[in-house]
């Protein structure tokens, strides 16, 4: 069964800073892999979905990239703020499996 | 609007008494699945359909039912809720096959339920 890790668990920085979230898998039989937000007690907001065919996608200040080959992908985030506080959880594509999120906190 | 419906959103229910907790999505997605989510622990998949009449256990099936009679709707039963099984639930849908290289996952608002 296809397993998703996500390191760091926690990650602490400064307003501004840049940063690098990651998300790997253990079967690269997918389809597309799939960026979600969570704030405490709420739902799940989608950030970034990259279909297997594409390497990268943008929003915003948020760059996902995916190599399907070695089994990764990366969530950067550009100049983070407060508001981007959250934990933030990447989902392989169909199968719908998450990694337990990297619960990220900015502090102004 | 695309969409997956849960209900209800908040539920208090007492140890033993059966329960079910409906999900729906509007999309003619294949796929369904059905997740628990306690601090901590992140979101654990609990039983997952890839189809109609096709069902099966994810990571912590245990004290959980499921069926899935038609495409759009995939509803979680608890036969005999515990105190354990006090959580925040969520459902989720997608493509699985066809032509489409899949889509993204939709998932439903959570159901918050305690067991007492």
């Amino acid at each position: 069964k296809q397993e998703v890790t996500q390191i760091p668990a926690a990650l602490s920085v400064p307003e501004g800073e840049n940063l690098v979230l990651n998300c790997s898998f253990t079967d690269s039989a997918i389809y597309n892999l799939q960026w979600f937000r969570q704030d405490p007690g709420k739902g799940l907001t989608s950030l970034l979905l990259i279909q297997s065919s594409q390497r990268e996608q943008t929003s915003g200040r948020l760059n996902a990239s995916l190599d399907k080959s070695s089994g990764r992908s990366t969530l950067y985030i550009a100049a983070s703020q407060p508001g981007d506080s959250a934990t933030y959880l990447c989902a392989v594509i169909p199968d719908m499996r998450f990694g337990a999120g990297t619960r990220l906190t900015v502090k102004p | 609007e695309a969409q997956v419906t849960q209900n209800p959103r908040y539920l208090i229910t007492v140890t033993g008494k059966k329960l079910t907790v409906t999900c729906s999505q509007n999309m003619n997605h294949e796929y369904m699945s059905w997740y628990r989510q306690d601090p901590g622990l992140g979101l654990r998949q609990i039983y997952y359909s890839m189809n109609v009449e096709v069902t099966d256990k994810g990571d912590v099936p245990e004290g959980y039912k499921v069926s899935r009679k038609e495409k759009r709707n995939f509803p979680l039963i608890l036969e005999s809720p515990s105190p354990n099984q006090t959580s925040l639930y969520f459902c989720a849908s997608s493509y699985r096959t066809g032509g489409i290289l899949g889509t993204e996952a939709f998932f439903g608002q959570g159901t918050r339920l305690t067991v007492v």
